[in-house]
């Protein structure tokens, strides 16, 4: 079975432009978040999705982020446009059921210069 | 709201050493608790986790306890190697609403 994954790996883009990160969760999770990480820092929640809704929204940080989750299975996280202070890793996890841990991808780590 | 508490790294140990990583969280209802692993180069990965109070979690030769009593989940191991040597993240999954949050990580090295 293939594990959560993530693309890109890696992306740098220079300040004022938009990127696309997109998650592939594991097939029949129907929970998706997306974390980030900043400079080593804590891993800070962005959003979560039960199928295609978002259920919760609290973390992400301003309007210049976009998730989507189309039908229910990837999900797409946009920067439009992109700051410096975005740079971090961004991870992607899925899981079912109420009580088991989530399974990560890789993350993706953006850098804006 | 909900959050957790770990122990501040870095925490550098000798090689058969006993390792504890402290960890406490608040949460309202009854949250299922985990521990993630980093190495480095690498994902997160679900180490152990306890879904209720008294459980423990087990793998790789570590533990960790569900304590309600004193809303802890220490993370412990008898004898570490260095390929033990990761950021070690403590987290809490909502009852709730099924948000997960994590503490700030621990980075453990480990000396051969």
């Amino acid at each position: 079975e293939a594990g959560v994954t993530q693309f890109p790996s890696h992306s740098v883009i220079e300040k004022g432009q938009t990127v696309t990160l997109r998650c592939d969760p594991i097939s029949g999770h129907d929970n998706l978040y997306w974390y980030r990480r900043v400079m080593g820092k804590e891993i800070k929640f962005l959003l979560h999705f039960v199928k295609e809704s978002k259920q919760d929204e609290s973390g992400m940080p301003n309007n210049r982020f976009l998730a989507e989750r189309t039908g229910g299975t990837y999900s797409t996280l946009k920067v439009q446009p992109a700051e410096l202070e975005d740079s971090g890793v961004y991870f992607c996890a899925s899981s079912q059921g109420r009580q088991g841990g989530a399974f990560f991808g890789q993350g993706t780590r953006l850098t804006v210069v | 709201g909900n959050s957790v508490t770990q122990m501040e790294g870095p925490v550098t140990l000798s090689e058969e050493a006993f390792l504890t990583i402290n960890c406490t969280y608040t949460a309202t209802g009854y949250p299922s608790l985990f521990w993630y692993v980093q190495y480095p180069g690498e994902g997160l990965q679900l180490l152990l986790k306890a879904t209720k109070a008294d459980d423990k979690g087990s793998n790789k030769g570590f533990e960790a306890t569900y304590r309600k009593e004193t809303t802890s989940f220490h993370l412990e191991k008898g004898s570490v190697q260095v390929s033990d040597s990761a950021v070690y993240f403590c987290a809490l999954r909502s009852s709730r609403d099924d948000k997960i949050i994590f503490g700030k990580g621990t980075r453990l090295h480990i000396l051969p």
